[in-house]
């Protein structure tokens, strides 16, 4: 059963940096084909994409945000890391984590997390 | 990046009506696109991928079609369930999303 979570800090100052962790179950990360990616979703808004950790330590990055982010992961404690510096109030969302499957012919978001609300206010 | 253009951004329907979504892809991804439905205070569940295969487990009234840059999300017998938000979303990395479909019932 695969199973995702994240965690975090629920309210976070602007100019602070955001570190946000997925901690999951039923599949591994050193498993050859194996992909996390981390999406965001401000409130009443749609879903944005941010990064992804492959299997091998690629990685890959939000046009728009490449430059306020990293992404990393423990293989041993099964968990990514995602953060995001220099937050600002327009950064309020919630961010889920989602397993990624080849479909065959591409990458999919099969199983997400629950997703975990972040504010940034001062 | 590719851009994906949902219509319409909201929808209300009747129970067991037939309801129809479009995206449309602003390039040609074949037919590499999928579906999401999230509820209220829920994440995205992924119903269709490869623009017509129903991912495991989803029922058979949910169905698409399309490739190149037009794409058709369809609830052939709408149920008070399916009330949600519909996503589609276009395999490139960086990967984009459609702004959504809020579906109501009527």
């Amino acid at each position: 059963q695969v199973t995702l979570r994240e965690s975090g800090p629920a309210l976070v100052k602007p100019t602070q940096t955001l570190t946000l962790t997925c901690t999951f179950s039923g599949f591994s990360l050193s498993t050859s084909g194996m992909c996390v990616s981390w999406i965001r979703q401000p409130p009443g808004k749609a879903l944005e994409w941010l990064a992804r950790i492959d299997w091998d330590d690629d990685k890959y990055y939000s046009t728009s945000l490449k430059t306020r982010l990293t992404i990393s992961k423990d293989t041993s404690k099964n968990q990514v890391v995602l953060t995001m510096t220099n937050m600002d109030p327009v950064d309020t969302a919630t961010y889920y984590c989602a397993r990624m499957r080849y479909s065959g012919s591409y990458y999919v978001f099969d199983y997400w997390g629950q997703g975990t609300l972040v504010t940034v206010s001062s | 990046d590719i851009q994906m253009t949902q219509s319409p951004s909201s929808l209300s329907a009747s129970v067991g009506d037939r309801v129809t979504i479009t995206c449309q892809a602003s390039q040609d991804i074949s037919n590499y696109l999928n579906w999401y439905q999230q509820k209220p205070g829920k994440a995205p569940k992924l119903l269709i991928y490869d623009a017509s295969n129903l991912e495991t487990g989803v029922p058979s009234r949910f169905s698409g079609s399309g490739s190149g840059t037009d794409f058709t999300f369809t609830i052939s017998s709408l149920q008070p369930e399916d009330i949600a938000t519909y996503y589609c979303q276009q395999y490139d990395n960086p990967y984009t999303f459609g702004q959504g479909t809020k579906l109501e019932i009527k």
